[in-house]
């Protein structure tokens, strides 16, 4: 089955820098690569997700990169507030017909934003 | 996101004993989904259904059990089987579109914490 690995596991940024977190995944199939962002008490809530004939998709300060080679995508997000505060979750799908969204799931990164 | 529901939002159960947890959405979602959730490992997949009276197991079904007897509920049972059951655990659902199954959208409920005395 399908492994999703993600780095970091925790990420501290000043307000205004950039932030990176970075997912690789095993299965060659995954064509559909979903980010969620979980605030602190809260339900994950999908914030960008990008399909497999795209490299880039880009969302006001959010962006996601796909490299189907390499099997490894990232999710940019510039300008930080103190509201990106959260933990943000990377997922793959192979999305294939006659399957439900079957999604596997990194472990999650926990972004700080500091002041 | 609020079309879906959960409860209780927590729930303790003494050793031994199954306890079943509620998941009803108002989307006119197909498929349906529970997560398990622990510190530091992310979101793993215990069931899920694509169709009412239709589910398949997930990554970690072992001591769990699910109906899906309508459309709108998609109840998840902690049996007394399964080993470790403190977590927190979400149901989540989403559109089922032929040819397009894996690009739908999963909207998740506010969860449901299970602490076992």
């Amino acid at each position: 089955g399908e492994n999703v690995e993600q780095h970091p596991s925790t990420l501290s940024v000043q307000e205004g820098d950039s932030a990176v977190i970075k997912c690789t995944y095993s299965d060659s199939a995954s064509n559909y690569f979903p980010w969620y962002k979980q605030e602190l008490g809260k339900r994950p809530q999908l914030i960008i997700d990008i399909r497999s004939n795209v490299g880039e998709k880009k969302d006001q300060r959010i962006a996601v990169t796909l490299n189907k080679t390499a099997k490894h995508f990232s999710l940019h997000i510039t300008e930080t507030q103190p509201e990106d505060s959260a933990v943000y979750f990377c997922a793959a799908s192979s999305g294939n017909t006659g399957t439900a969204s079957k999604l596997t799931f990194g472990t999650g990164t926990r972004l700080q934003v500091t002041l | 996101d609020g079309g879906i529901t959960q409860s209780p939002k927590y729930l303790f159960r003494k050793e031994g004993q199954n306890v079943t947890l509620s998941c009803e959405q108002n989307l006119n979602h197909d498929a349906m989904y529970w997560y398990r959730q622990d510190p530091g490992q992310g979101l793993r997949l215990i069931y899920y259904s694509q169709i009412v009276n239709d589910f398949q197991k997930g990554d970690i079904a072992e001591g769990y059990s699910v109906s899906r007897e309508k459309k709108e509920s998609f109840p998840l049972t902690v049996t007394s089987a399964q080993k470790n059951p403190t977590a927190f655990y979400l149901c989540a659902s989403s559109h089922w579109t032929s040819g397009r199954a894996g690009y739908n959208e999963q909207f998740f409920g506010p969860g449901t914490r299970l602490t076992v005395l």
